[in-house]
């Protein structure tokens, strides 16, 4: 069974904290990718990555950063927390190349709560 | 611009009604369309997909899509809702290069009365 595993469900920081949200894959997927959960916002994507130490800008990227040292770890960085940040945050990874298998695989979600 | 819009925020059936769920895409080039179902407080489940050939696409739980392309649309629909349908659902397109991010849309919320 695929799968993509988010290291935490619930998390509350303190505006000010460097947070780390962390997403792991076991499907050998080459891409992968942050969105972010708002209500009546739908899925925003934040960042993606389509190699080990490559990335991607989403459509907002402001305040956050992350790192992708290895193919099944891609990380979220948030440098300085704040409540604007406060959020459902939801982890992906999707095959590379065509065809019928193309669907972006998600994690169970970080909600984020920054106080 | 590429974008992907359901047109109903939310939406309410009666328990064993049937149902569809709107979605319309503004895609360049031949794209492939997904429907995701979200239940309160969890991730994104695949419920079908489209890549090609018969318009008609057929998924988990009983759900099916039809793809109109001359409509730019990928409609959602189940003959008979159940209580447990309710829950959160979004359309998505998504590039023929498999490596680039899914594009969703706002996402429709669907209660069941009984």
């Amino acid at each position: 069974d695929v799968k993509v595993t988010q290291s935490s469900r619930y998390l509350v920081k303190r505006t000010g904290e460097k947070v780390f949200l962390e997403c792991v894959q076991d499907m050998d997927h080459e891409n992968m990718f942050w969105y972010r959960q708002d209500p009546g916002l739908g899925l925003r994507l934040i960042y993606f990555s389509y190699d080990v130490k490559m990335k991607e800008k989403g459509d907002i990227p402001e305040g956050y950063s992350v790192s992708r040292e290895k193919k099944e770890r891609f990380s979220l960085i948030l440098e300085s927390a704040s409540t604007n940040q406060t959020s459902m945050y939801l982890c992906a990874s999707r095959a590379t190349g065509t065809g019928l298998n193309t669907e972006a695989f998600f994690g169970q979600g970080t909600r984020l709560t920054v106080v | 611009a590429q974008s992907v819009t359901q047109p109903d925020i939310h939406i309410t059936v009666s328990e064993g009604a049937s149902l569809e769920l709107r979605c319309n895409y503004s895609y360049g080039a031949t794209p492939y369309l997904f429907w995701y179902v979200q239940s309160p407080g969890q991730g994104l489940q695949l419920l079908l997909k489209y890549f090609s050939g018969d318009t008609l696409v057929q998924g988990i739980k009983g759900f099916e899509a039809e793809f109109k392309r001359s409509q730019s649309s990928f409609n959602l629909r189940k003959p008979s809702v159940h209580w447990s349908d309710a829950a959160e659902y979004f359309c998505a397109v998504g590039p023929y290069q498999a490596g680039t991010a899914l594009i969703f849309g706002k996402g429709t919320t669907l209660s069941v009365s009984s």
